[in-house]
């Protein structure tokens, strides 16, 4: 069976320090994968999706970046963090004809 | 650009009132539909979907949901709610192609007062 792992599940971090968020897919491949912020309110903001390797689109201007160094490896990154870039980010990964599975979630504040 | 609107943003009924939350989208082309809901401290999981077929969809806990294409529109409904159904509920369209990206409503949080 399929599997999505998203790490950490919490974390802090001062402004202008770099940011790495790890998310990693089992049991599959190539799979369609994304990276969402949740705020209240604003729903599921898409941020980035992938459709393979290497293959990466931005939805949103923003001070953060992803990338697919793998199949199943999605990475979201910042070189700088805003105090802005505090929320919660998920990860999820679908196919062609099935929902989105989505992982556990990173609750990260920026101090 | 493709989008996906909820006219409700919140949402408050009582124990054994019907429900429907609205969803709409703005991609002409053929999409799959997905409700989503998310219960308090808990993660996202799937109520139900749309891909083809019948355009009205059974999915768990007694919701529903019809695809009416003309009117771009994939409405969830319940006919009788519980005071667990207490959530915030998410609406998804997703292009039906392998570069299709997913893209979410906004949310309606239902209040369901016992």
């Amino acid at each position: 069976s399929q599997t999505i792992h998203q790490w950490p599940a919490t974390l802090v971090q001062p402004v202008g320090s770099p940011l790495s968020l790890e998310c990693t897919v089992e049991g599959t491949s190539n799979p369609n994968l994304y990276w969402y912020r949740q705020a209240a309110g604003r729903g599921l903001q898409l941020l980035f999706y992938s459709v393979g390797i290497g293959q990466i689109s931005s939805e949103v201007p923003q001070n953060l970046s992803a990338s697919r160094p793998q199949d199943r490896q999605f990475i979201l990154s910042s070189k700088k963090l805003l105090l802005s870039d505090s929320g919660f980010y998920l990860c999820a990964w679908s196919w062609l004809g099935t929902e989105a599975f989505f992982g556990q979630g990173t609750r990260l504040t920026v101090v | 650009a493709q989008s996906v609107s909820q006219h409700n943003h919140h949402v408050i009924l009582s124990e054994a009132a019907s429900l429907e939350l609205g969803c709409n989208y703005s991609y002409g082309g053929t999409v799959n539909l997905f409700w989503y809901v998310q219960y308090p401290g808990q993660h996202l999981q799937l109520l139900l979907k749309y891909f083809s077929g019948d355009p009205l969809v059974k999915g768990i806990k007694g919701f529903e949901a019809e695809f009416i294409k003309s009117k771009f529109s994939f409405n969830l409904r319940k006919p009788s709610v519980q005071w667990s159904d207490t959530a915030e509920y998410f609406c998804a369209v997703k292009r039906s192609s392998n570069t299709g990206k997913l893209i979410f409503g906004q949310g309606t949080t239902l209040q369901v007062k016992p």
